[in-house]
């Protein structure tokens, strides 16, 4: 069986400060990894996903992650936050072979403080 | 493409209704996802689809809720009766290789 693990349901950061967003996973197969990020009354949209290449993964917005497997971590980190980055983050685990679900983790409410 | 299509966008109806809610996937895509977003739960896979055939309906929370893919570019999730509990955010996404793309969502409220 996957999860993930989102630890802390809400972060607060100033604007230019360095935004970390913890997701752990546990999955008894490889990982497929995930970021998601969540603006108020949208959908869903992918900010990043590590699919076995390179550990350090780079996304949109200045967004990137890594992929640890010694820690099962895959953090969410950007050097600088903007207000724009206020919103809700998503870190998700999906198998490499067999079933593509997504299991997503609870969730983690950024907010950009001026 | 348009992307992940759903409808409607908001639908308030009253307990006991029968509600159904619409999805158009994006083409060429294979798999589709149903989930619910509530405040308590998060993110909950309700169930999926590959190749239109369902795969995994073990988050369907009850037998109040059915869904059906009667071909490559439509899905339904219906709900009946309506309940009050049922009210969330419902998503539809779909995927190719490993990566989802989600729709907009329906904010669902049952009075």
């Amino acid at each position: 069986a996957q999860s993930v693990t989102q630890l802390g349901s809400h972060v607060s950061v100033s604007e230019g400060a360095l935004v970390l967003l913890r997701c752990n996973y546990s999955s008894s197969v490889p990982p497929y990894l995930f970021w998601y990020v969540q603006y108020p009354n949208q959908g869903l949209q992918l900010l990043l996903k590590y699919t076995s290449a390179a550990t350090l993964v780079k996304g949109i917005n200045g967004f990137e992650a890594e992929f640890k497997k010694s820690e099962t971590s895959f953090h969410l980190t950007k050097p600088s936050a903007h207000m724009s980055d206020a919103a809700e983050y998503f870190c998700a685990v999906s198998r490499i072979q067999g079933a593509q679900k997504l299991v997503f983790g609870q969730g983690t409410r950024l907010t950009i403080n001026p | 493409d348009a992307g992940v299509i759903q409808s409607p966008r908001h639908e308030v109806t009253e307990m006991g209704q029968e509600v159904t809610l619409r999805c158009k996937p994006i083409s060429g895509h294979n798999s589709l996802f149903w989930y619910r977003q509530t405040m308590m739960r998060g993110l909950e896979l309700l169930i999926y689809f590959n190749n239109n055939v369902p795969i995994d309906d073990s988050g369907m929370p009850e037998d109040r809720f059915s869904a059906k893919m009667p071909n490559a570019s439509f899905s339904t999730l219906k709900i009946q009766p309506s309940e009050p509990r049922d009210s969330a955010v419902y998503f539809c996404a779909s995927s190719s290789v490993r990566e989802a793309f989600f729709g907009q969502g329906t904010r669902l409220t049952v009075v």
